[in-house]
């Protein structure tokens, strides 16, 4: 079963806007992790943001912010003030516990418009 | 040379070829992955080393062939691929394989198997 559900392939968003990537995650674990990862055309992936399953406060990043919804099992990216250099493909991930596996959603892609 | 490097970035090998993908990581991690990340698929983890052991393998075919002769380095040997492993081969480290330590990515090889 797929653990990590990012369900919008791609969005658009005008620049200067905020904008807010979708995640959701299952998990029947107490303590796990949440990282949000930024993929340029050249391939790297870039740690943007993490969020521990037992903390109160929503991780924030500078322009992202991580809008953490424990009940609903969500874990979304907002990111606010877009820039140009935003458009990248977006990954959603978890980690469990103690567990050496972190598994990623399939992305979204986010296009930025001048 | 900072962060975790991969080479080579681009690799284009027959069926019947051998070739091997180095990582490289200067971060002090004791952690280190190897992702393969193809087309329309999420990022899919294949082996996690930690301390220089292996402590994962996800059911990897065994034409891959990971090594890890110290902390900072990660090999992974290739021998009579199949086209359908054509992919972006990301590795990864972290400072320990709990939940809560983000992984660091290199910028990946891009192998195209023919």
């Amino acid at each position: 079963a797929q653990k990590i559900t990012q369900t919008q392939p791609g969005m658009f968003v005008q620049e200067k806007e905020a904008v807010t990537l979708d995640c959701t995650y299952d998990t029947s674990d107490q303590s796990y992790g949440l990282f949000w990862y930024k993929q340029p055309s050249s391939g790297e992936m870039i740690f943007l943001i993490y969020q521990g399953s037992y903390d109160e406060q929503n991780a924030t990043e500078g322009r992202y912010s991580l809008n953490f919804q424990k009940a609903r099992k969500s874990a979304n990216l907002v990111i606010s003030a877009s820039q140009l250099g935003d458009s990248a493909m977006y990954f959603c991930a978890m980690r469990e516990g103690p567990n050496n596996d972190m598994r990623f959603g399939a992305g979204t892609r986010l296009t930025v418009k001048p | 040379e900072t962060g975790v490097t991969q080479t080579p970035r681009h690799l284009v090998m027959g069926m019947t070829n051998k070739k091997s993908l180095k990582c490289e990581q200067h971060l002090g991690h004791n952690a280190m992955y190897w992702y393969k990340q193809s087309a329309k698929k999420p990022l899919e983890l294949m082996f996690v080393y930690s301390l220089e052991e292996r402590v994962e393998n996800n059911s990897v075919p065994s034409r891959f062939s990971p090594e890890c002769p110290n902390s900072s380095h990660l090999f992974l040997h290739l021998h009579t691929l199949q086209p359908e492993d054509s992919a972006l081969y990301l590795c990864a480290s972290s400072s320990g394989t709990s939940g809560y330590n983000e992984q660091f990515f290199g910028p990946g090889t891009r192998l195209t198997v023919l």
